[in-house]
């Protein structure tokens, strides 16, 4: 079975904190993607990778940055929390090109006080 | 701007009952399409893809959906639900790298 892994399921900064947030797969997939979910919003998509160093922005990048040095760690990162990035945070995988499914982690839970 | 559209937030069903849960996209030419199902407390996970073909796809546990291309919709239906069906339901597409989710239904089956 694919796993994908987030390396937190709760996490409590503060405002003005950088915040890491890790995921790892393990089925050597292209594709990884950052979304944030909220009620009534559905997953919006945050950033997604295509490849190693390959990162495009999605449809609500401010406030976050992406790192993906090895093909099976993508890293969410806020640069400076405010509380508006109180959310859960999914992560996903997916093999390269457009016919393939993507696998999901538990989910981040992240508040920020 | 590509997007999915799911206009159902919240259903309320008795079980037994049928479902039908509305996804429309807003892609030109060719496009993937999912369901996705989310548990109380769970990842979410795959239930129905389609690609091409047979515009009727079957999923697992007795879900179905219907692609028709002139509506640009993809609806998920149950011929009669259970109260395990009781989830979060997102409809998603894909064309080129990126992954577009809807909002989401939430479904409450009454036992």
């Amino acid at each position: 079975d694919v796993k994908v892994t987030q390396s937190s399921r709760y996490l409590v900064k503060r405002t003005g904190e950088k915040v890491f947030l890790e995921c790892v797969q393990d089925m050597d997939h292209e594709n990884m993607f950052w979304y944030r979910q909220d009620p009534g919003l559905g997953l919006r998509l945050i950033y997604f990778s295509y490849d190693v160093k390959m990162k495009e922005k999605g449809d609500i990048p401010e406030g976050y940055s992406v790192s993906r040095e090895k093909k099976e760690r993508f890293s969410l990162i806020l640069e400076s929390a405010s509380t508006n990035q109180t959310s859960m945070y999914l992560c996903a995988s997916r093999r390269g090109g457009q016919r393939t499914e993507a696998f999901f982690g538990q989910g981040t839970r992240l508040t920020v006080v | 701007a590509q997007s999915v559209s799911q206009h159902n937030h919240h259903v309320i069903l008795s079980e037994a009952a049928s479902l039908e849960l509305g996804c429309n996209y807003s892609y030109g030419g060719t496009v993937n399409l999912f369901w996705y199902v989310q548990y109380p407390g769970q990842h979410l996970q795959l239930l129905l893809k389609y690609f091409s073909g047979d515009p009727l796809v079957k999923g697992i546990k007795g879900f179905e959906a219907e692609f028709i291309k002139s509506k640009f919709s993809f609806n998920l239906r149950k011929p009669s639900v259970q109260w395990s069906d009781t989830a979060e339901y997102f409809c998603a597409a894909s064309r080129t790298y990126k992954y577009i989710f809807g909002t989401g239904t939430r479904l409450k089956v009454l036992a």
